[in-house]
């Protein structure tokens, strides 16, 4: 297992289409969580899942984006309708409830790009 | 409202010199305050963490100094190397929540050779 992986790495998309990212956590982490990144900023917290539990979202996480982890492995992050301004970086990161608990391993992310 | 800021948002210092990147936070309840380094087209990494019952704590060439009273972190990196060029985020644990991190806007540290 070499680490979290994001796929596509990079997203074109054109406004008011549809995109789903993908993420898979290293293997024995139970916590999986989604960020978004905008140019010069910190990250900013979506989502996240203990095991298949989605137990908290932030308000930035609209009507138009849903996070699923259906099996408590991998998880998908799925943007409805994307808006110009939905464009950033999305960065997953997964980690343990034991052990250093904000030691997360963060994912290269997922570049989108909404034209 | 919750927020963590820098005071810099850009160092430079020459290599083999010590850098010090400063840190505000303003939520007083936080347990947990994390520093992250981001290299270009990655992920943030973790660097060092520091409970609040703690005010200083070392790793290997970093150590972390937590200011409670002034609501201070600061993160020192001793003999700055090339590849410790990077973005550096310190973040804390949100009040509402045990489980997720803060990031505040990140300081870029740029290691002259």
């Amino acid at each position: 297992d070499t680490g979290v992986s994001q796929n596509p790495r990079h997203k074109i998309t054109k406004r008011g289409q549809n995109v789903t990212f993908r993420c898979d956590p290293i293997s024995e982490h139970n916590r999986l969580y989604w960020y978004r990144q905008t140019l010069g900023q910190g990250p900013e917290f979506l989502t996240y899942f203990q095991n298949e539990a989605q137990l908290e979202k932030s308000r930035l996480l609209s009507d138009r984006f849903s996070a699923e982890r259906p099996k408590g492995s991998f998880s998908t992050l799925e943007i409805q309708r994307t808006e110009q301004g939905d464009s950033a970086m999305y960065l997953c990161a997964s980690s343990l409830i034991l052990g250093r608990p904000y030691g997360y391993t963060f994912g290269s992310g997922t570049r989108l790009t909404v034209v | 409202g919750e927020s963590v800021g820098l005071h810099l948002p850009t160092l430079s210092v020459q290599e083999g010199d010590n850098s010090i990147i400063n840190c505000a936070y303003s939520n007083s309840a936080s347990d947990y305050f994390i520093w992250y380094k981001q290299e270009s087209g990655k992920g943030p990494q973790f660097i060092i963490d520091i409970r609040s019952n703690m005010d200083k704590r070392q790793g290997q060439r970093v150590t972390v100094l937590l200011n409670k009273t002034v609501k201070h972190l600061s993160l020192q990196i001793a003999a700055t190397q090339p590849g410790d060029s990077a973005v550096y985020f310190c973040a804390e644990n949100g009040k509402t929540s045990y489980d997720k991190v803060i990031f505040g806007p990140g300081t870029s540290l740029s290691v002259i050779p």
